[in-house]
């Protein structure tokens, strides 16, 4: 079973452009969570997707945002770039939906950097 | 919404001695508690978990302890490996899926 792919895996952007990462979940998995990950920060959760739905949000301003797709892929968004957004974006599929807690299955991430 | 703190945020331990990582949370509604270990260059993996109905769990040298009343939960590595060196993350979470995560912890095994 192929795993969480993510899409690009590195890129370079300059402030206030806009950039969106893409995330292919393991086949089967309606729940997609993403997260950004920063040294000393550890992974901030951005917001978790259910059946196209979002279902959980963070802490994060609205030039972040996120669509998810009827066969379960995911987009993200940031818009109006800045240089603290560089970080890698982790996405995690689950096989758990309507309710209850289960594993996250990360991809390798998209690493942003900011210019 | 849930708080995770995790300690130390770096750990450094001699091949064969033990490990222990610290957390605690916030929100006494969370009901599951996943460890995550991050390579260099790779996505977080989940090593162990531990539900609130369970106080510990245990897989080869790898333990969880969970303490609901004061809310914190604890990984146990026992005879630490070179290849243990990683960074791990304890999480906490809703029934909802909304998964969250501490710090991290950069531990270091010394042959």
């Amino acid at each position: 079973k192929a795993g969480v792919t993510q899409t690009p895996r590195y890129l370079i952007k300059t402030r206030g452009q806009q950039v969106t990462l893409s995330c292919s979940p393991i086949s089967g998995h309606r729940s997609v969570s993403w997260y950004q990950q920063t040294p000393g920060q550890g992974l901030q959760f951005l917001f978790e997707y259910f059946s196209e739905t979002q279902r959980n949000k963070g802490n994060f301003p609205g030039r972040f945002s996120g669509r998810q797709f009827s066969n379960s892929r995911s987009e993200m968004n940031v818009s109006t770039l800045e240089l603290g957004d560089s970080a890698l974006y982790l996405c995690a599929s689950s096989p758990v939906g309507g309710g209850g807690t289960g594993e996250l299955f990360f991809g390798e991430g998209s690493r942003l950097t900011v210019l | 919404g849930e708080n995770v703190e995790q300690h130390p945020s770096t750990l450094s331990v001699q091949e064969g001695d033990s490990a222990v990582i610290k957390c605690t949370y916030s929100d006494s509604a969370s009901n599951y508690f996943p460890w995550y270990k991050q390579e260099l260059g790779k996505g977080p993996q989940l090593i162990i978990d531990i539900r609130s109905n369970v106080g510990e769990k245990k897989d080869q040298r790898i333990a969880v302890t969970l303490n609901k009343t004061a809310k914190h939960f604890s990984l146990h590595i026992t005879e630490t490996q070179p290849e243990d060196s990683a960074v791990y993350f304890c999480a906490a979470s809703l029934w909802n899926n909304d998964m969250r995560f501490g710090a991290g912890t950069r531990l270091t095994v010394k042959p």
